[in-house]
């Protein structure tokens, strides 16, 4: 069966400092990958997602980047982290593995980060 | 302007009532995702329907896709407490794998 793990699952973060999320995906090769960004317990934004190794789509201009440096790892990154980023971050993956298709994608458990 | 527009945005209501929510667009989708989500956790798949009409039961939950592939509900039947939380729909248009989210129905059952 697949699994997908977040960390960490909450942050504070100073405005201005770095930051660094990591997605992984166990159980399943060559998995579609994203991130999602979900405001105040409502509707998701895609942010990234990547059909491949170092293949990356900015859905949304922002002060993040997101890489992927391994097939089922999936990391999203900032420089200079600014009040508007607090949010629910979100990774899900989506592939082919048994009776599924890139039709439905699963999330994982999410990281909270809050920017003071 | 929402793609996927979502009614109604909140629901309460007492232990053993129906309900239904629903998700709509004016885009024609090549098949539609429903999610529940818990606070503070990740969403989780219900559903996912791709033929236009298509009727899918999950226990006492029921979902429909329309004949036009621009829209879906979800019926709830005798509702339980454990069936709160926010009910998410969401869509894939075309060939890409790419969801557009509603904002969801955040439903609350009383005991």
């Amino acid at each position: 069966s697949q699994t997908i793990h977040q960390w960490p699952a909450t942050l504070v973060q100073p405005v201005g400092s770095p930051l660094s999320l990591e997605c992984t995906v166990e159980g399943t090769s060559n998995p579609n990958l994203y991130w999602y960004r979900q405001a105040a317990g409502r509707g998701l934004q895609l942010l990234f997602y990547s059909v491949g190794i170092g293949q990356i789509s900015s859905e949304v201009p922002q002060n993040l980047s997101a890489s992927r440096p391994q097939d089922r790892q999936f990391i999203l990154s900032s420089k200079k982290l600014l009040l508007s980023d607090s949010g629910f971050y979100l990774c899900a993956w989506s592939g082919l593995a048994g009776a599924l298709s890139y039709n439905e994608q699963f999330f994982g458990p999410g990281t909270r980060l809050t920017v003071l | 302007t929402q793609l996927l527009e979502q009614s109604p945005q909140f629901l309460s209501i007492q232990e053993g009532e129906n309900l239904t929510v629903y998700c709509n667009s004016s885009s024609v989708f090549s098949s539609l995702q429903w999610y529940r989500q818990e606070p503070g956790e990740g969403p989780v798949l219900l559903v996912t329907v791709v033929t236009g009409g298509e009727v899918k039961k999950l226990k006492r939950l029921t979902f429909q896709f329309g004949d036009a592939r621009k829209d879906s509900s979800l019926h709830i039947t005798a509702a339980q407490p454990g069936d709160t939380g926010l009910y998410l729909c969401a869509g894939i248009r075309g060939s890409n794998y790419k969801l557009t989210f509603g904002k969801g129905t955040l439903l609350t059952v009383n005991p």
